[in-house]
């Protein structure tokens, strides 16, 4: 299967709920990576896992938590929604290897409205 | 003040024209450039990717940075309607090659048939 499958398309959720959004990375990507893209804005890079640990992390609370899995697969949690976590939650999948990777490739993306 | 700052447009051009895209940004250990292309509902998609300062070119699209000035551009010769997306800079330092990327904040392009 080649490509990155994001999980589900659209999603409304009320302020306060939890949500789980999943991605499927790429066939022989080894990296995963969060951002979230508010309406009319470029994406926020939120973290980043190679082999199943936190890579890195940007700017985002505690709140917003991850899963990478064995095959590679990746959860993006985020408790207690706020209607500003309203946004395209993009996963992007990569080879890491030696210094650094290059060629992410992003789903597209789940939709999520808090209201 | 963004880091990275990116004109939002709209940018609206004739099919056929040159369009130049721009970005600054303001974090000197920047050394890897992207530029990605994003059709509307769909994820970004890698274009172009240079390191430090220099020109690269691929078809019809050149990029250059110029980290004396911290001034990246994307040209797109003979632009086309399928060209009509919103284009994305994005960036990183060296210590996390290409990952963890910096964005702009988009701009809008549209080419008229």
């Amino acid at each position: 299967e080649t490509g990155v499958t994001q999980s589900p398309t659209h999603l409304i959720k009320t302020r306060g709920q939890q949500v789980t959004l999943r991605c499927s990375s790429q066939s022989g990507h080894n990296t995963v990576s969060w951002y979230q893209q508010a309406l009319g804005q470029g994406p926020q890079f939120i973290f980043q896992y190679y082999r199943e640990e936190e890579n890195g992390r940007g700017n985002f609370p505690p709140r917003f938590s991850g899963l990478q899995f064995p095959n590679y697969s990746s959860e993006l949690n985020v408790n207690a929604l706020e209607l500003d976590d309203s946004a395209l939650y993009l996963c992007a999948s990569s080879l890491q290897a030696g210094g650094g990777s290059f060629g992410y490739t992003f789903g597209s993306g789940t939709r999520l409205t808090v209201v | 003040q963004k880091e990275v700052e990116q004109d939002p447009g709209p940018l609206s051009v004739p099919e056929g024209a040159i369009v130049s895209l721009n970005c600054t940004y303001s974090n000197s250990a920047f050394q890897y450039f992207m530029w990605y292309r994003q059709y509307s509902r769909k994820g970004p998609e890698l274009l172009m990717y240079t390191y430090s300062s220099g020109n690269k070119e691929d078809g019809r699209f050149t990029a250059q940075v110029d980290k004396s000035s911290k001034y990246i551009s994307l040209f797109i010769r003979d632009s086309q309607p399928s060209d009509s997306a919103t284009y994305l800079c994005a960036m990183s330092p060296p210590n996390n090659a290409g990952n963890m990327l910096t964005f702009g904040g988009g701009t809008r392009l549209m080419v008229k048939p």
